[in-house]
């Protein structure tokens, strides 16, 4: 069976402090590996990763996929309280339709 | 940025009674799908909806849901006789083959 594992379930941290997320994966047919944030409702796009090794960049987060140990990491550098949610992992897999497999995510409190 | 809608943002129904939850995915994308995500439990897959047709659903989507495009813009999810068991979040999404999945803002659902 499909499983997506994050780590930690959650997390408190004081603002400037870098946070290091975690999702392994177990995907038949694995297509890519996704970050979302979900502060209230609907979860919006961070990261979509397919190659590993690459580091992907967007100002204080990035992301890194290793497909052979099938795991990825969300990195968040001095860390703000507007970076408070909880951070999805989700992995593509099966066949094709975009169809994503979701980990339970991890709660992120920034603290001032 | 273009997004997705979905009406209504909350929804009470009576256990037994039929809804429709309503979407309007962005212009140009292709695929469409349904996820919920029941309180502090993860997003789900429901189904995936492309070319008029379901493409992808999963164990959660019994005889008792139902998607339909009835008019090119719009995207719908029916469940016919709701349960209790069917209170959460419903998030429709819409994606270009082999991007990222947007996010509406979901629909809460609360059957009493």
């Amino acid at each position: 069976e499909d499983k997506v594992v994050q780590s930690p379930l959650s997390l408190v941290v004081h603002e400037g402090d870098t946070v290091t997320l975690n999702c392994s994966y177990e995907v038949t047919n694995f297509r890519s590996l996704l970050w979302y944030k979900q502060e209230k409702k609907a979860p919006t796009f961070l990261f979509m990763l397919t190659s590993s090794g690459i580091e992907k960049k967007s100002g204080r987060l990035s992301s890194i996929l290793d497909k052979k140990e099938l795991f990825s990491i969300l990195n968040i550098t001095a860390t703000q309280t507007g970076d408070s949610a909880i951070y999805l992992c989700a992995v593509e897999g099966q066949t094709g339709a975009n169809n994503l497999f979701f980990g339970t995510g991890t709660r992120l409190t920034v603290i001032p | 940025e273009p997004e997705v809608t979905q009406t209504p943002s909350h929804q009470v129904t009576q256990m037994g009674q039929e809804v429709i939850l309503r979407c309007v995915p962005i212009s140009n994308h292709l695929y469409f799908y349904w996820y919920r995500q029941i309180l502090g439990q993860k997003v789900e897959f429901l189904v995936s909806f492309y070319n008029n047709e379901i493409s992808e659903k999963s164990e959660i989507f019994d005889d008792q849901f139902s998607v339909e495009r009835p008019d090119g813009s719009n995207f719908t999810l029916k469940i016919r006789s709701t349960k209790l068991e069917d209170s959460a979040m419903y998030f429709c999404a819409s994606s270009v083959p082999n991007e990222k999945l947007f996010f509406g803002s979901g629909t809460q659902l609360s059957v009493l």
